[in-house]
């Protein structure tokens, strides 16, 4: 099984760039890494997903370097409403076991 | 309109008493976990299951126990032997692939008298 390792925490301003580095070390073959962000008192939601080099969408990048063994969350120009407890996982199969998150709290 | 629901919203246990929230996809996913958060933590697995009338235990599933006969349900019963059951309990499913995401419900919170 694929442990992820995340800081606990990070603060950041309204307008910066957040990136968000998860370890995976013993990441398998087969793993694809994705990401979910979760508000309070809700369920997480799906952020991103990839494999390896670099994946794009409408909400944030995600950064894999060649070996894998970790991964990076980039979220452009952050606003307070990202605020919220982010979490990687390192997917196999039925594998959802996941980490402690970080918690990133945006200031004004 | 597809998706994942929890109910209810709010359940209240009294020492002793075994509750049970519930779980429903429309999805047609295979795969349905059960989580519990306590505030400040990340998500614990408890159980999980990836075909009807088979589940495994996650890390926590002492004094917990489901049941999976059908493909769109999970149910989870909080039995009297746990003993600190309050907590905020999401339900997840999902395909089985690699790169299936899962989908979460909204949760449940249950509380002690």
């Amino acid at each position: 099984l694929a442990k992820t390792t995340q800081p606990i925490s990070m603060d950041s301003y309204e307008g910066q760039e957040v990136n968000i580095t998860c370890s995976h070390n013993n990441i398998a073959t087969n793993d694809y890494i994705t990401w979910y962000q979760q508000f309070p008192s809700q369920g997480p939601r799906f952020i991103i997903q990839g494999y390896k080099t670099k994946v794009t969408n409408e909400v944030a990048s995600l950064f894999i370097p060649a070996d894998r063994k970790s991964s990076t969350l980039s979220l452009p120009r952050v606003s307070l409403s990202d605020t919220a407890v982010y979490y990687c996982l390192a997917r196999n199969n039925n594998d959802m076991r996941f980490g402690a998150g970080t918690r990133l709290t945006v200031k004004p | 309109d597809g998706g994942i629901t929890q109910s209810p919203k709010y359940l209240f246990r009294k020492e002793g008493q075994n509750v049970t929230l519930s779980c429903e996809q429309n999805l047609n996913h295979d795969a349905m976990y059960w989580y519990r958060q306590d505030p400040g933590q990340g998500l614990r697995l408890i159980y999980y299951s990836q075909i009807v009338n088979d589940f495994q235990k996650g890390d926590i599933a002492e004094g917990y126990s489901v049941s999976r006969e059908k493909k769109e349900s999970f149910p989870l019963t909080v039995t009297s032997a746990q003993k600190n059951p309050t907590a905020f309990y999401l339900c997840a499913s999902s395909n089985l692939g690699e790169r299936d995401r899962a989908y979460f419900g909204p949760g449940t919170r249950l509380l002690v008298l």
